[in-house]
C-alpha cells in the first residue's frame, strides 16, 4: 500500500538552504510532487519530479529523487521569512486500484528566522 | 481566470445537520476531488470524479455523498454531520487523472 513519510518540523535562518526530506512505500509512483500551504490558504503545487528522473531545478528550489531508497528531498536555497508555511510531499500511482489518486505526507512544518 | 473556487469560506453546523460545500474550477479540467485536511494527518482523499459523469470513492467516504453536476462542478455532501467530520475541506481539479491537482482555498467546517 501507499505510505509517504515527512518530519513534522524544520527550523532554518534566513539566507541558509532548507532541505526537506521525504519517504514513500509503493515503488510503482508515476509523479512525485511538493505543495506549499500557507497559513490560512489552500496548497499550492511548487513542483512535480516524473519518477524516471533524479533532480529537478526550478530556480531556488531542487527536487532530488532516490528511488532505490524512495527518498525525495527538496531543497530551497537561500530561505526567506516568504518561505515560511507547510510543505507537502505527495505521489500519485500510475496504475492498478490506486491510478492518479494523490497520497499525502503529513506536512513539514517549515519556520524561518530572521 | 480564477481557478478552483470553493463556498462557503467557513461553517458551523450541528450533529445531524446536513450542508452542501460547493466546488467550481473554470480551467476546463476533467477531473476534480474532495479532500480533508486534519491536524498532522495531511490530506485524505474523500472522493473523486476522474471525468464528467464518473465518481468514486477515495480513502474516507463514509458520511459523505458527492455529486459532479458539470464539468464544473463538484459538489460534497454531508447528509447527518457528526463532529468527527470538524475538519478543512479542499477541493481540487486536474487537467486529467494523472496530471498535478490544482487546490481551492478550502472550506473550515465545525461541527458541535
Amino acid at each position: 500500500g501507499e505510505d509517504v513519510e515527512q518530519s513534522l518540523f524544520l527550523s532554518v535562518r534566513e539566507g541558509d538552504s532548507s532541505v526537506i526530506n521525504c519517504t514513500y512505500t509503493d515503488s510503482s509512483s508515476t509523479y512525485l510532487y511538493w505543495y506549499k500551504q500557507e497559513p490560512g490558504a489552500g496548497l499550492q503545487l511548487l513542483t512535480y519530479i516524473f519518477s524516471n528522473m533524479d533532480m529537478k531545478q526550478d530556480q531556488r528550489l531542487t527536487v532530488l529523487l532516490n528511488k532505490k531508497d524512495k527518498h525525495l528531498s527538496l531543497r530551497i536555497a537561500d530561505t526567506q521569512t516568504g518561505d515560511s508555511a507547510i510543505y507537502f510531499c505527495a505521489e500519485s500511482i500510475g496504475g492498478g486500484t490506486s491510478y492518479g489518486k494523490l497520497t499525502f505526507g503529513q506536512g513539514t512544518i517549515l519556520t524561518v528566522h530572521p | 481566470n480564477a481557478g478552483v473556487t470553493q463556498t462557503p469560506k467557513f461553517q458551523v453546523l450541528k450533529t445531524g445537520q446536513s450542508m452542501t460545500l460547493q466546488c467550481a474550477q473554470d480551467m476546463n479540467h476533467n477531473s476534480m476531488y474532495w479532500y480533508r485536511q486534519d491536524p498532522g494527518m495531511g490530506l485524505r482523499l474523500i472522493y473523486y470524479s476522474a471525468s464528467e459523469g464518473t465518481t468514486d470513492k477515495g480513502e474516507v467516504p463514509n458520511g459523505y455523498n458527492v455529486s459532479r453536476l458539470n464539468k464544473r462542478e463538484f459538489s460534497l455532501r454531508l447528509e447527518s454531520a457528526a463532529p468527527s467530520q470538524t475538519s478543512v475541506y479542499f477541493c481540487a481539479s486536474s487537467a486529467d487523472f494523472l496530471y498535478e491537482q490544482y487546490f481551492g482555498p478550502g472550506t473550515r467546517l465545525t461541527v458541535t
